[in-house]
């Protein structure tokens, strides 16, 4: 089993549509939990980092359930521009561990 | 101001060389990491400096890999008789640890093609 498991996808949605990602995690002792996004052949860019009390950033909310050890991301009102890699990461005393991304495309 | 930069590029090279791929982190950032992707996979960790402490080289995949970080600052992943399957995406990212907070920022990557 993988550290860190997300649903590979890809999540074909329309534009404005609300999309959730959910992510899995297995070591207990993770400190840290972060959603990056990663656009074809770039870069990952961190997103949003996840607090425990969960937090939002404009379109964006992410969650964290420590005692279910997983975490999700919300999109609201999809853009054309949201289509990407969604990729969740999990920190334990500095080594993270990258989950191996879900795909999401907007469509018009 | 600066983001994390990686030289070079890309690079190709003949089956059998030695590479020496080079990271610049953010000035300040106390935490270095080199992570591979390979086309359409997840990325696969490497190693991970932390300060002045003893890097994790937990993800090497063999001896023919290693990395150093010199002054606590720029850092250089050597691949030694490269394979065809050392091809890759490599990424270095930083991070500045200050208590549980590790963001990472990346750098955009050599692409190493070994024909």
């Amino acid at each position: 089993r993988k550290e860190v498991e997300q649903d590979p996808g890809p999540f074909n949605v329309p534009e404005g549509a609300t999309v959730a990602f959910n992510c899995t995690y297995s070591n207990s002792a993770s400190q840290s939990f972060f959603w990056y996004r990663q656009d074809c052949r770039k870069e990952p860019k961190l997103l949003m980092s996840v607090y425990s009390s969960g937090n939002e950033d404009g379109r964006f909310t992410a969650q964290l359930n420590r005692a279910s050890q997983y975490i999700s991301l919300l999109i609201r009102d999809s853009k054309l521009s949201d289509s990407a890699t969604y990729l969740c990461v999990v920190n334990n005393a500095g080594k993270s561990t990258f989950g191996d991304g879900t795909t999401l495309t907007v469509k018009p | 101001g600066a983001g994390v930069s990686q030289s070079p590029s890309n690079k190709v090279t003949e089956k059998g060389k030695d590479v020496e791929l080079r990271c610049d982190p953010i000035s300040g950032h106390t935490a270095l990491y080199w992570y591979r992707q390979s086309l359409g996979q997840g990325l696969e960790f490497l190693i991970y400096f932390q300060g002045n402490s003893a890097p994790d080289k937990s993800g090497l995949p063999s001896d023919r890999f290693s990395a150093e970080r010199t002054g606590g600052s720029v850092s250089t992943l050597t691949i030694q008789r490269t394979q065809q399957e050392d091809s890759a995406v490599y990424l270095c990212a930083s991070s500045f640890d200050s208590g549980n907070s590790y963001e990472q920022y990346f750098g955009p990557g050599t692409r190493l093609t070994v024909t």
